[in-house]
């Protein structure tokens, strides 16, 4: 299958400061890539869409101010924690989706950022 | 509105077999995904279905009723490593993917 990347795996921060995490598709181009977010024991929560070249499309009731997503290329999305505070600290992970002939979706997930915010 | 169902947690026996049963309703449908989620981890596809009935890959086998709005997961030859919450997802008319909450299943020895 598809491999995506993620990076850092895992960060410690200092309340106050932001934090950059980047998604790449290793092995093909993706135009749509997906932020997820999971607390402990919860299923996973859609943050934005993030579409090459245009603006992320934000779920209701996630500050588009405060998680700032950038799709410059067709191979890299990133996403900054700006401003964290202990309440962002969460499992982060981005998926990418490839469309396979038209017939379906794929999303290929990465492996995760978990990020604590002290 | 779109929703998915599944029940919340389920135990079997190393060695059995079980069926997770998901329910959805979405705008429109493009195949429903099975993952598989082990604490601490990004899921990892299982299984994908558009079309009605059975699909099996290795010990694992997913099926689809579109006309019920049903599908399940079963796993066969529990192993202890099976343990894990397994996330069901149906596509909907723009692709995207409406999430159940997930089903955590424990294996006992």
């Amino acid at each position: 299958g598809a491999v995506v990347s993620q990076h850092p795996s895992w960060v410690i921060c200092k309340s106050g400061t932001s934090v950059k995490i980047e998604c790449r598709s290793l092995d093909f181009q993706a135009t749509t890539m997906f932020w997820y977010r999971q607390f402990p024991k919860q299923s996973l929560m859609l943050m934005a869409t993030s579409n090459e070249g245009s603006k992320a499309t934000y779920e209701q009731g996630v500050e588009k101010d405060k998680f700032l997503i950038n799709h410059a290329s067709l191979t890299l999305s990133t996403l900054t924690v700006t401003s964290a505070h202990p309440e962002d600290s969460s499992f982060y992970i981005c998926s990418a989706y490839r469309l396979a002939g038209g017939q379906h979706n794929e999303q290929f997930f990465g492996p995760g950022t978990r990020l604590t915010v002290l | 509105g779109q929703n998915i169902d599944q029940p919340t947690e389920m135990t079997a026996t190393e060695g059995a077999i079980v069926q997770i049963n998901c329910t959805y309703q979405t705008s429109g449908f493009n195949g429903l995904f099975w993952y598989q989620q082990h604490a601490g981890e990004a899921p990892t596809f299982l299984s994908y279905n558009v079309l009605d009935g059975l699909e099996e890959k290795g010990r694992f086998s997913s099926f689809l009723s579109r006309s019920k709005g049903y599908s399940y997961l079963l796993l066969k030859e529990l192993q202890m490593k099976d343990s894990a919450s397994y996330l069901c997802a149906a596509s909907d008319s723009n692709y995207q993917l409406i999430w159940g909450a997930g089903t955590k299943l424990i294996i006992k020895p």
